[in-house]
């Protein structure tokens, strides 16, 4: 069966510091790949998505940046970080052929 | 603009109780309509998905989809108080991704 694991589970960081959170997926191959954000009250946000390898497409322009540098790996940076960027990240995947998106456990940050 | 609305709540409901959630979306492209749930602090775990007019029913769940009012609902019978959370209503068109309601808080009171 497919799993989604996100790391790190919690983090603070100081404003201006960078960040990466890494998302990998285990028992499919070639899979769509999501990162959201959630904000305190609001939504889910879409910030980027990769339908394959070194493929990001963005959603919302801002400082963080998406890679994919293998199939199941899915990484969210930022070189320097805001105290608008404090949220719940979600990773996601959706398998070839279906609608519904698969979310890993996910990473709260909070930027102090 | 893709939107999703639903309301935030909270709607509350005695335990037994049917709970009935709304969901009203803005591109008639839409093919395909999503229910999840999440507890506070956990990411959203899948419920029921519906892509055909009419009703679909899974054990205590009923998603229910009118293309036409572009309208979509979720109804809970025997509502439990592990049911209260939230529920987030979410939208696929095209290819690319789902887009999702700001979510309804659930409250089911023993």
């Amino acid at each position: 069966s497919q799993t989604i694991h996100q790391w790190p589970a919690t983090l603070v960081q100081p404003v201006g510091s960078p960040l990466s959170l890494e998302c990998t997926v285990e028992g499919t191959s070639n899979p769509n790949l999501y990162w959201y954000r959630q904000a305190a009250g609001r939504g889910l946000q879409l910030l980027f998505y990769s339908v394959g390898i070194g493929q990001i497409s963005s959603e919302v322009p801002q400082n963080l940046s998406a890679s994919r540098p293998q199939d199941r790996q899915f990484i969210l940076s930022s070189k320097k970080l805001l105290l608008s960027d404090s949220g719940f990240y979600l990773c996601a995947w959706r398998g070839r052929g279906t609608g519904e998106l698969f979310f890993g456990e996910g990473s709260r940050l909070t930027v102090l | 603009q893709k939107e999703v609305e639903q309301n935030s709540g909270p709607l509350s409901v005695p335990e037994g109780a049917i709970a009935s959630l709304n969901c009203t979306y803005s591109d008639r492209g839409s093919q395909s309509f999503f229910w999840y749930r999440q507890y506070s602090g956990k990411s959203p775990e899948l419920i029921m998905f519906i892509y055909s007019n009419g009703d679909k029913e899974d054990g205590r769940f009923t998603a229910q989809l009118n293309k036409a009012s572009q309208y979509v609902s979720l109804l809970i019978r025997d509502s439990q108080p592990s049911d209260s959370a939230t529920y987030l209503c979410a939208v696929f068109v095209g290819y690319s991704t789902l887009t999702f309601g700001k979510g309804t808080m659930l409250l089911v009171s023993p």
